[in-house]
């Protein structure tokens, strides 16, 4: 069975840290990977995908891929406590349809 | 500004009561999606399109149906509500690719 594994947490960094939320994928055939920040009772909302192994940076967000290891990461520079939300990570499992894992929750102190 | 747009945004109904839950988009995008998420569970597919193409998961209930009279609208039907169905209904559309969702149709069942 195709799984996308995270870390459930809570993680929790102190403002202004680096905050570092890893994800595992099953299916090596999965070309595509996506991270979404979801705040408690709102909807996922897509933050980063990125398609080929090594760094993809956007503002203070940077997504990692080893796709030898199926290791995704993101991080999050100069976290600050609207940051807060749980992280989904999302495999690409072909034939239109992505497997999300069930996030891990960020906490960020003040 | 091009969006997805879900209705209601709280539905509550009765045991076994059917109820319809809608969710429309301006993105124009082929593929829509209907997921089901639980408190700090992953998003679970329950069904997408791909145009006209349904595709039904194998482990989504009977209980549960889809239709997508256009492009633009889709709707889940619930025929027989139980309270094991209570979750956060989320709506998804892609170009494919990246998916983008609706704010989602919290359902309590009484």
């Amino acid at each position: 069975q195709k799984e996308v594994e995270q870390n459930s947490g809570p993680l929790s960094v102190p403002e202004g840290a680096i905050a570092s939320l890893n994800c595992t994928y099953s299916d090596r055939g999965s070309q595509s990977f996506f991270w979404y920040r979801q705040y408690s009772g709102k909807s996922p909302e897509l933050i980063m995908s990125i398609y080929s192994n090594g760094d993809k940076e956007d503002g203070r967000f940077t997504a990692q891929l080893n796709k030898a290891s199926q290791y995704v990461s993101l991080l999050i520079r100069d976290s600050q406590p609207s940051d807060s939300a749980t992280y989904l990570c999302a495999a690409d499992t072909g034939g239109f349809k992505t497997i999300f894992g069930a996030g891990t929750r960020l906490f960020v102190k003040a | 500004d091009a969006m997805v747009i879900q209705n209601p945004r709280y539905q509550v109904t009765q045991f076994g009561k059917p109820v319809t839950l809608s969710c429309s988009q301006t993105l124009n995008h082929n593929v829509m999606y209907w997921y089901q998420q639980k408190s700090s569970q992953a998003p679970k597919l329950l069904f997408h399109y791909y145009d006209k193409d349904f595709n039904n998961e194998a482990d989504t209930p009977d209980n549960f149906q889809s239709r997508r009279p256009n492009t633009s609208f889709c709707f889940l039907d619930i025929r027989s509500p139980g309270l094991g169905d209570a979750a956060m209904y989320l709506c998804a559309t892609s170009h494919p690719g990246e998916q983008f969702f609706g704010p989602g149709t919290r359902l309590t069942v009484l």
